[in-house]
């Protein structure tokens, strides 16, 4: 299985600072065939499900806020909340699409400092 | 407004049988892959199993010994059964949508969950 590995666990942001969550995957998620990285992040918020913010490692779901980008290639990867804000509180989870089984990483709690 | 429910007993004892159904409304149904994942209490995501449109199945090593998934077309639904529960499986499922791909693909759609609780 490929393992993600999220961190830091949680964070504590002041309004209007950014968050960086990083994630790091056991194996390469990048596809040579096409340049894919087959990475998503999620943001949960409490007695919600998931909801998708970024797939192929770097592009935005469909109404998500421009403060949310996602960066990195390969087995390295970050996700930036460029200006925190207080609706952005939530867990956040990277997953790989790569192999099955589809693998999460544990979560990143981001609140408000 | 495309969209996924969920329904299933919510209270099962151990050695019991889970099983839930998810819906989908308002969207097409393939082609898919319909993915179900839990979560337990105050932890994280695990993804169990899915299945496509036309009944191709994928499951989770860790579980596949007691996991079977089905799809009835005509109802836009799908079903998972997971057999022989214990506490462990306590746990908020979700089903969720994943375009079927020659690769993986991200899952965009996903249902409210079902908090399914074992206990004697």
């Amino acid at each position: 299985d490929v393992v993600m590995t999220q961190s830091p666990d949680s964070l504590a942001v002041s309004l209007g600072e950014r968050a960086t969550i990083n994630c790091k995957s056991s194996q390469s998620v990048l596809y040579s065939s096409n340049n894919k990285d087959y990475l998503a992040w999620y943001q949960q918020k409490p007695g919600q499900p998931p909801k998708l913010l970024i797939f192929w490692a770097s592009t935005r779901g469909s109404g998500v806020p421009d403060r949310f980008s996602g960066s990195g290639s390969g087995t390295d990867f970050t996700l930036t909340i460029s200006s925190l804000q207080a609706e952005d509180v939530a867990v956040y989870y990277c997953q790989q699409y790569y192999n099955s089984p589809w693998t999460f990483g544990r979560g990143t709690r981001v609140q408000v400092k | 407004q495309v969209q996924l429910q969920q329904w299933g007993a919510g209270l099962l004892k151990p050695s019991e049988t889970l099983s839930l159904t998810c819906a989908l409304y308002g969207g097409s149904f393939s082609p898919y892959y319909w993915s179900w994942i839990r979560q337990p209490p105050g932890k994280g995501l695990e993804w169990i199993g899915e299945i496509s449109d036309r009944g191709s199945t994928n499951y989770n090593p860790s579980l596949m010994s007691r996991v079977t998934t089905s799809v009835d077309t005509s109802k836009n639904q799908v079903s998972l059964e997971l057999t022989s529960v214990t506490a462990a499986d306590t746990a908020v499922y979700y089903c969720a949508r994943r375009r079927n791909a020659s690769r993986g693909w991200y899952f965009d759609l996903w249902g409210g969950g079902t908090l399914v609780t074992v206990s004697s």
